[in-house]
């Protein structure tokens, strides 16, 4: 596709239960970041794949957040256990470049954790 | 951690006027970025100025950057109402791998 891409647009589930997030990102691009973003708040970082290696993980908040990118294109980012503090909105953006490049935004996944 | 905070959060012109934010950051950085976003399409790259730049334009937009005062503004001229929308900073720290978004200021350009 021409652009970073999210499924599912929007996930409710209940309070203990695990989801996965899926972001598919530009084609080349090697760079790829989580962010969630609540509302009135700018986007917390979370997570940097470069490659198929998770660069820096600093920005997971807990054991219960984990992301993958196997083969270093798709990616997905695991929440256990979920708690409502977990509702926002999650985002995937791409790069071309490592090092503070441009990004590239899908248009996220709502979650929301009754 | 966020390490941008925007300044105004909330600003509100008419059609025509200029627009202008700030942005000041914490840490030495490599670039620092201007990010747009609305409701219809998410977040969008404005501008990325890098640390030795001083000043840089793309159409109606201007971006400059201080880094004694380690500080950053957005000018929009001849405003739109479809330049409603969030406007964020984001750096990217000297040998950092991410990018770090302020808060962000919320701009509402009447007709």
């Amino acid at each position: 596709g021409a652009g970073v891409s999210q499924t599912p647009s929007n996930k409710v589930t209940e309070k203990g239960k695990y989801v996965e997030l899926r972001c598919d990102p530009i084609s080349g691009h090697t760079a790829l970041y989580w962010y969630r973003q609540s509302l009135g708040q700018g986007p917390e970082f979370l997570i940097y794949f470069q490659g198929t290696g998770a660069a820096d993980d600093s920005g997971l908040p807990n054991d219960r957040f984990f992301a993958v990118r196997p083969e270093g294109s798709v990616s997905t980012l695991k929440i256990q256990r979920t708690e409502r503090g977990d509702s926002a909105v999650y985002l995937c953006a791409s790069s071309l470049e490592a090092r503070g490049g441009e990004l590239f935004f899908g248009p996220g996944t709502r979650l929301t954790v009754l | 951690s966020q390490q941008g905070e925007e300044d105004p959060q909330a600003l509100s012109i008419q059609e025509g006027e200029n627009a202008t934010m700030n942005c000041s950051y914490k840490t030495s950085i490599n670039n620092l970025q201007w990010y747009r976003q609305n409701s219809g399409r998410g977040l969008v790259h404005l501008i990325l100025i890098r640390s030795n730049e001083r000043e840089k334009h793309s159409g109606r937009l201007r971006v400059t950057l201080d880094t004694s005062k380690k500080s950053s503004s957005l000018l929009i001229t001849a405003s739109r109402a479809a330049d409603t929308a969030s406007y964020f900073c984001a750096t990217a720290g000297s040998g950092a791998n991410n990018l770090f978004f302020g808060t962000g200021t919320r701009l509402t350009v009447i007709p």
